[in-house]
């Protein structure tokens, strides 16, 4: 499993862009890069994957540096609700046997 | 998408003895993952069910202490035995479908 490196935790204000940022300098050709979130007392939760491209959804985007060696997850406008540890994963989604690993994560706080 | 149930939501036990946990999906599914996640820490994945063979299990975890069964594609159990202080945990349940794992909410237990 190829590891990734995130900050231990950001803070942002409410309504205000985050950018969250991930460095996994020993990426594969093969691995995609996937960002799932806990919120307090809940299970993970799926927010945005990618391969190269950058990619959007209505929850986030998510930039991945040319070389892809590094990625940041974009909340557009973060509220309260977003408040949760974010984890940068990485897993060679043409392998079955890969499985997605958690690091430490980012506590993300967001200030009112 | 998959929606996720598991009992019990939280319970508390006596060392050296066992409690199951059971997981319920809202669809048929091939592959199930259990994992623990320790107090303040992240996710560490304890096995790999697929439906119709032996569970696989990662590295430190071992069948004879958790035990798991896949009867059909929507429904597994895990049994954590001979409990101790150390095994105080919440346990997840989680799915694959397409490029997502979805996790249940988790069985919060504590043993005494």
């Amino acid at each position: 499993d190829a590891k990734t490196t995130q900050p231990n935790s950001m803070e942002s204000n409410e309504e205000e862009p985050v950018h969250l940022p991930c460095n996994h300098s020993t990426i594969s050709g093969t691995d995609y890069i996937h960002w799932y979130r806990q919120l307090p007392s809940q299970g993970p939760e799926y927010v945005i994957h990618g391969l190269t491209s950058n990619v959007n959804n209505r929850m986030a985007s998510l930039a991945i540096a040319e070389d892809r060696k590094s990625s940041t997850l974009i909340l557009h406008r973060a509220t309260l609700r977003d408040a949760a540890v974010y984890y940068c994963i990485l897993r060679d989604d043409m392998n079955r046997d890969d499985k997605i690993i958690f690091g430490k994560g980012t506590r993300l706080h967001i200030l009112p | 998408s998959a929606v996720i149930s598991q009992k019990p939501s939280r319970d508390i036990c006596q060392r050296g003895t066992s409690l199951t946990i059971q997981c319920q999906v809202d669809s048929q599914v091939t592959m199930m993952f259990w994992y623990r996640q320790q107090p303040g820490q992240s996710l560490t994945l304890i096995a790999t069910a697929n439906q119709g063979s032996e569970a696989t299990y990662e590295s430190g975890f071992v069948i004879d202490k958790f035990p798991i069964s896949r009867p059909n594609l929507t429904f597994s159990t895990l049994t954590v035995s001979n409990m101790s202080p150390e095994d105080s945990s919440i346990y997840l349940c989680s799915v694959e479908s397409g490029y997502e794992q979805y996790f249940g909410p988790g069985t919060r237990l504590t043993v005494t």
